[in-house]
């Protein structure tokens, strides 16, 4: 079982409002990335980083922004949330296996609504 | 983006019987492929991986076959039992790149 958290595991909030979603893993991952997820869709990348101080953008601009200060740490921040946020987040964190990837472990994600 | 994509929107399967689920991959220089795994409110779970170098894998109860010349995946679940039931996706990784996740297939196992 992959020991990776999300927080908080629903949200519901009004139009306009700052809001920051957790993620911390304990696995000692380098890489981290966050997706979103319509339920029984595909998933899109948002952010992902390769290690401490390093943040890249995703295939989706979701208006929102990442920090990765400590390793086990991945914040995902949206400064002003809007209903077309409205959506499935999950964090996940991958091991640097060498000169091949490794699997992601995903977390359970947030449901976040937006009204 | 990559185009990974799965035949079949959505299957069901008798319990007991064997489900084989399809995924198309666009680029060749995908080298490694992963199923997972998610139920309802839950995140993916990781179920088999298998790299390019192979065209076979088993794990318990699942097989990932591999076929480079067609760039298909597909994920054979030998008797399928209800805990089985849930969306399965493929995802694909270039060197370097990014994975890439392609629709899922809802799996439903009637008893």
């Amino acid at each position: 079982e992959a020991d990776i958290y999300q927080t908080p595991r629903y949200l519901v909030i009004g139009t306009g409002k700052k809001i920051t979603l957790e993620c911390s893993q304990t696995m000692g991952h380098d890489k981290m990335y966050w997706y979103q997820q319509d339920p029984g869709m595909e998933l899109h990348l948002i952010h992902y980083s390769y290690g401490v101080n390093s943040t890249e953008k995703g295939d989706l601009s979701s208006e929102s922004t990442v920090s990765r200060i400590r390793t086990e740490h991945f914040p995902l921040t949206l400064e002003s949330a809007r209903p077309s946020h409205t959506s499935q987040y999950l964090c996940a964190s991958s091991g640097m296996g060498g000169s091949y990837n490794s699997p992601l472990h995903f977390g359970n994600g947030t449901r976040l609504t937006v009204t | 983006g990559e185009s990974v994509g799965l035949h079949l929107p959505t299957l069901s399967v008798q319990e007991g019987d064997n489900s084989i689920i399809n995924c198309a991959y666009s680029n060749s220089a995908s080298d490694y492929f992963i199923w997972y795994k998610q139920e309802s409110g839950k995140g993916p779970q990781f179920i088999i991986d298998i790299r390019s170098n192979m065209d076979k894998r088993q794990g318990q109860r699942v097989t990932v076959l591999l076929n480079k010349t067609v760039k298909h995946l597909s994920l054979q679940i030998a008797a399928t039992q209800p805990g089985d039931s849930a969306v399965y996706f493929c995802a694909e990784n270039i060197p370097g790149n990014q994975f890439y996740f392609g629709t899922g297939t809802s799996l439903t196992v009637i008893p």
